[in-house]
């Protein structure tokens, strides 16, 4: 298997723009997990999917992120308009049956507004 | 305790020095305790999933305890080498909950 495939690996964008993240998990897992690393915040969950069914958004920061999954093997972070705050690394994670089970990163995708 | 701490923040140690770090996290509703090894300008990587009290888990130098009654695990290096400099992340789950919270991390350094 390939892993979590993550696109595109590293961003830059203009303050205002539409930014959108991409996210594709390990066949047959059933929950998909994005998570933002930051320098303040460490690694902090935005929102998770299970069986492409949004569980839980509440550490979406504000209305201008949204996700959404379409498929099991698709899923996409956005944000727009994109701010210079909302710079860090946004990793996308999958794992088959939730919290008992480890979760598989990708590599992040580095976002950095200017 | 309502949150993850882990304890060091940071640490630094020679080759062949053994170490240990603490997780806490909150003892009611436990249902499991993750740690993951994340190296610079990589994504974090599972160690061990621990659920039951008392469980011990290894691999190679590296091994983990768990004690959900008091609310921690360690994580142990035996024989740090240069290549376990990382930072070192648990993260805990309760009761019905699928997603995790992660601590801060301890970002160990292992010099040659």
């Amino acid at each position: 298997d390939a892993g979590v495939i993550q696109s595109p690996r590293h961003e830059v964008t203009e303050m205002g723009q539409e930014v959108t993240l991409r996210c594709k998990p390990i066949s047959g897992h059933d929950y998909l997990f994005w998570y933002r690393q930051t320098m303040m915040r460490g690694l902090e969950l935005l929102i998770y999917f299970n069986n492409n069914v949004p569980i839980d958004d509440s550490g979406m920061p504000e209305d201008r992120f949204s996700a959404k999954m379409p498929n099991a093997s698709f899923s996409t972070l956005k944000i727009q308009p994109s701010e210079p705050r909302d710079s860090a690394v946004y990793f996308c994670a999958s794992s088959l049956r939730g919290g008992v089970n480890e979760q598989y990163f990708g590599p992040g995708t580095r976002l950095t507004v200017t | 305790i309502l949150n993850v701490e882990q304890s060091p923040q940071s640490l630094h140690v020679q080759e062949g020095d053994s170490t240990n770090f603490t997780c806490s996290f909150p003892s009611s509703n436990f249902y499991a305790l993750h740690w993951y090894r994340w190296e610079t300008a990589k994504s974090p990587e599972a160690l061990f999933v621990m659920t039951l009290n008392g469980d011990e888990k290894k691999k190679g130098r590296i091994s983990a305890t768990l004690n959900t009654k008091e609310g921690y695990s360690y994580l142990y290096i035996k024989g740090s080498q240069p290549e376990d400099s990382a930072t070192y992340l648990c993260a805990y789950t309760s009761g019905s909950a699928r997603q995790l919270t992660f601590g801060s991390g301890t970002q160990l350094t292992v010099l040659p």
